[in-house]
């Protein structure tokens, strides 16, 4: 079936650590992205991606940082930069033509203490 | 700058009853889309419909209804005959008419349907 896979669903990692979160889609979307979301509030952009090989900063970019080296898959880094890294994360792709929808990952819960 | 605004943080019905989820946007692009995703406690965000700025007609998908109305920059929700399953996190987003595709979120409405 195509779709959007994340993993690990639940992630837990201790103050100071850089964190790899898994995005890969299966749609031959050329366009990704990556959202954090927090309690009560909506979705907030943190990095998205075109094609291969080129990324844009979003609106939350400070402490996070991206790859897009195969069309198929977009890994976010937390780093220990990242003042408040506990959040819901949610990976999303996107065809670059026509339709305009994102379509969504099941997400990544992060916690870190 | 775009910004969506959901003023209905939280709305709690009995099933059967009929709800409207409010949304308002701001953006100075006058080529636009407008979306609206649900997002059930599993926490994936499922797409509902896009409208883009050029098309006002309502659309009614089942028990789902959608009201565009550009003079008061609304696109609001309404659920007819609600049921349990409907409740969810309801998101609206905007997006700008470029290939970036960005969706500018609201803060969500969180729908509770009480059996």
């Amino acid at each position: 079936d195509g779709g959007i896979t994340q993993s690990p669903k639940y992630l837990f990692r201790k103050e100071g650590q850089n964190v790899t979160l898994s995005c890969e889609q299966n749609l031959n979307h050329d366009a990704m992205y990556w959202y954090r979301q927090d309690p009560g509030q909506g979705l907030r952009l943190i990095y998205y991606s075109q094609i291969v090989n080129d990324f844009q900063k979003g609106d939350i970019a400070e402490g996070y940082s991206v790859s897009r080296e195969k069309k198929e898959s977009f890994p976010l880094t937390v780093t220990s930069a990242q003042k408040n890294p506990t959040a819901f994360y949610l990976c999303a792709s996107r065809t670059g033509t026509g339709t305009y929808e994102q379509y969504f990952g099941p997400g990544t819960r992060l916690t870190v203490t | 700058a775009q910004k969506v605004t959901q003023a209905q943080t939280e709305i709690s019905v009995v099933e059967k009853e009929d709800v409207t989820l409010d949304c308002v946007y701001e953006t100075r692009d006058t080529t636009y889309y407008l979306f609206w995703y649900k997002q059930p406690p599993s926490g994936e965000l499922v797409f509902l419909i896009r409208r883009n700025s050029f098309d006002e007609q309502n659309e009614i998908s089942g028990r789902y209804s959608w009201n565009f109305q550009k003079s008061t920059s609304s696109f609001n929700f309404t659920i007819t005959a609600s049921q349990v399953v409907d409740s969810a996190v309801y998101f609206c987003a905007l997006s700008d008419y470029t290939s970036y595709g960005k969706l500018t979120f609201g803060q969500g409405t969180i729908l509770t349907v009480h059996p």
